[in-house]
């Protein structure tokens, strides 16, 4: 099984909503990531967890709240969003922290804030 | 400052027609750079890392080849599968653990 797998694939919420992206993966990864990729941009690395622990934070609004409840698990709960926050949102995970090989993706959440 | 420049931007052919994807990057100790085919509204899909300058992997009608300042992605032959978005990204080695992605080459393969 070389699959990240991410829930839902779509979704619109408001500017007051609170939700939740869920990502899972079960290849024994103990480095998991979300990125953010805009329309015709490249992935922009949000967070990364190493060993369940949050090692890495690219200076993430607060609105965005990383969560990794095991080592297969990891959510981003989003409250209070903004327009400009709609993107396509992209977890990845790789085998070890600092691994040099690499990083499996998931199929993405579309998000639209309205 | 790492950078990571690919060109060209987009990018049409023929199929059968072969052609080069360019990926430039500036980066101070270089861990590992990454090939990835995008498709619209899908995550990146990986294809090859490339450690030393030197280095050549191939994996059907792609060969992707570094040296000290640049990586070529070769497409032989295309077909109008191959149509993607091709991504390279780059890790350095006092990045931790991210990858610095380029903005892509945007391919497009016509029958």
């Amino acid at each position: 099984d070389t699959e990240v797998t991410q829930t839902p694939k779509h979704l619109v919420m408001g500017m007051t909503n609170k939700k939740s992206l869920k990502c899972e993966q079960h290849m024994g990864h103990r480095a998991m990531y979300w990125y953010k990729q805009k329309a015709k941009k490249p992935p922009e690395l949000m967070f990364v967890y190493s060993y369940e622990k949050l090692s890495i934070n690219e200076s993430v609004p607060s609105r965005f709240s990383p969560e990794c409840p095991n080592s297969s698990l990891l959510n981003l709960h989003l409250h209070a969003l903004q327009p400009e926050d709609s993107a396509l949102y992209l977890c990845a995970s790789s085998p070890y922290p600092g691994s040099d090989t690499e990083a499996f993706f998931g199929q993405g959440t579309r998000l639209t804030v309205v | 400052e790492d950078q990571v420049t690919q060109s060209p931007e987009a990018l049409r052919l023929q199929e059968g027609e072969s052609s080069s994807l360019n990926c430039s990057y500036t980066v101070s100790g270089l861990r590992g750079l990454f090939w990835y085919r995008q498709d619209p509204g899908k995550g990146p899909e990986f294809l090859f890392t490339l450690y030393s300058a030197g280095e050549e992997k191939e994996k059907e009608r792609l060969k992707a080849t570094l040296t000290k300042k640049e990586s070529f992605l070769h497409i032989t032959a295309p077909k109008p599968e191959d149509s993607a978005t091709y991504l390279c990204a780059v890790q350095a080695e006092n990045s931790g653990y991210a990858l610095n992605f380029g903005k892509g080459t945007s391919l497009l393969v016509t029958p």
